[in-house]
């Protein structure tokens, strides 16, 4: 069982406003991932972290940044949210060294 | 482009029967295969797949991949309502170290 935690699990908020997605995981692994899912679709990669001070863009285009000062923690931001930012948003990571992600259990985000 | 294609898209059956779940992918630099169950919440890794041929069991679920026809199945037999749940296969890509998803099949156990 992975200890991979995110928080908020729901969050509805205006357009416009600034978040912040949280992301932590206690196994102390190298990598971490941003992944967005909307409803019925395919796992989209956004962002990635091979660990402290690394952050690479994904395959999917976002408006979201994110940053990685600590190997535990690895938080998502939108600055100004609009209703096309509405999906869930899956964080996950892995060993350095090996390909099992591990995904926590998801912020499902609604823009209105 | 990376690809992977799952089918079929929805699938409903009875408790108790066999299910086959198929994943198939074109990617520039394979690295492994991955199936994961997703409920309601985060999606659980079941299996990863690199060698062609040789069969990963847990239980009622099986996996197996065919690297030469570029594909894997996820068998499910005596299925229980528990089953229910959208099955994701991924390929890892080499070098990239990135997963591309398939779409999904939703499978649905009914009583």
């Amino acid at each position: 069982e992975a200890d991979i935690y995110q928080t908020p699990r729901y969050l509805v908020i205006g357009t416009g406003k600034k978040i912040t997605l949280e992301c932590s995981q206690t196994m102390g692994h190298d990598k971490m991932y941003w992944y967005q899912q909307d409803p019925g679709m395919e796992l989209h990669l956004i962002h990635y972290s091979y660990g402290v001070n690394s952050t690479e863009k994904g395959d999917l285009s976002s408006e979201s940044t994110v940053s990685r000062i600590r190997t535990e923690h690895f938080p998502l931001t939108l600055e100004s949210a609009r209703p096309s930012h509405t999906s869930q948003y899956l964080c996950a990571s892995s060993l350095l060294g090996t390909d099992t992600q591990y995904f926590g259990p998801g912020t499902r985000l609604t823009v209105l | 482009e990376d690809k992977v294609v799952q089918s079929p898209l929805s699938l409903v059956v009875h408790e108790g029967d066999t299910v086959t779940l198929n994943c198939s992918y074109e990617v520039t630099n394979f690295r492994s295969l991955l199936w994961y169950k997703q409920e309601k919440k985060a999606p659980t890794f079941l299996f990863m797949l690199t060698s062609s041929g040789i069969e990963k069991k847990s239980g009622r679920l099986s996996s197996i991949l065919d690297k030469k026809e570029l594909f894997s199945i996820l068998n499910i037999t005596a299925t229980q309502t528990g089953d229910s749940a959208v099955y994701l296969c991924a390929v890892l890509i080499q070098g990239a170290q990135k997963l591309v998803f398939g779409q999904g099949t939703r499978l649905t156990i009914n009583p």
